[in-house]
């Protein structure tokens, strides 16, 4: 019964190529959420999505990023054009039924933009 | 939008003591959850707390929602090395919502 799968755990990356993080939720578990934790910060919502659709984006820059969870296959968060900004790690969690209280979290993306 | 400001933001302290810290909101929640983060790991969930003024307890740890709805504490009594890491407390509003997360109390625990 395995948790929520985050890879790869670490990514390095050039300034101005894409950033691609893959999060395959609990099984069974069709939401799906997105935080980003900067060095010494708390973590910040990002997106919620359920399969196929996005319900919450409010926490997604307007630019550059963007997010989907298809019917199959995994959750991505794709950042395009990275900049130094973007170095963070990047935290997925995933319930059941988006009745949960306090999902459970992968343990995350570390991204380094150099 | 909602803000969630912690304290204190770190703590040195002798195996055995008692610790606490809390959190305060600029807004209320409905659900309040305290989380711990290991290095290099997400976060775990310790405690969940569903309404006013409970009470909660988990093993060493306890934690209390507060009357008002925009603030809660956690306690960690007779602390352990292994209690080393940094604790988070989280804001909902409704289940299934995002969280809001305050900035984290960086607990250092000496033998």
């Amino acid at each position: 019964n395995a948790g929520v799968m985050q890879n790869p755990r670490h990514l390095v990356r050039r300034r101005g190529q894409e950033a691609r993080l893959r999060c395959s939720p609990m099984k069974g578990h069709s939401h799906v959420y997105w935080y980003r934790q900067l060095p010494e910060e708390g973590l910040k919502f990002m997106v919620y999505l359920q399969k196929e659709n996005i319900i919450d984006e409010s926490g997604m820059p307007k630019e550059r990023f963007s997010a989907e969870f298809p019917k199959e296959g995994p959750s991505i968060l794709r950042i395009q054009q990275v900049v130094r900004g973007d170095s963070a790690a990047y935290f997925c969690a995933s319930s059941a039924t988006g009745g949960d209280y306090g999902y459970t979290f992968g343990s995350g993306t570390r991204l380094t933009v150099v | 939008g909602q803000q969630l400001n912690q304290s204190p933001q770190s703590m040195f302290i002798q195996e055995g003591e008692d610790v606490s810290m809390n959190c305060t909101s600029s807004s209320i929640f409905n659900t309040w959850l305290w989380y711990k983060q290991d290095p290099g790991e997400g976060p775990v969930l310790l405690i969940a707390l569903y309404k006013a003024g409970e009470l909660t307890s988990n093993g060493r740890l306890t934690a209390q929602f507060g009357i008002t709805r925009k603030d809660s504490f956690l306690n960690i009594s007779a602390s352990i090395p292994s209690d080393v890491g940094i604790y988070f407390c989280a804001g909902q509003l409704t289940s299934g919502s995002r969280l809001t997360f305050g900035e984290g109390t960086q607990l250092t625990v000496n033998p």
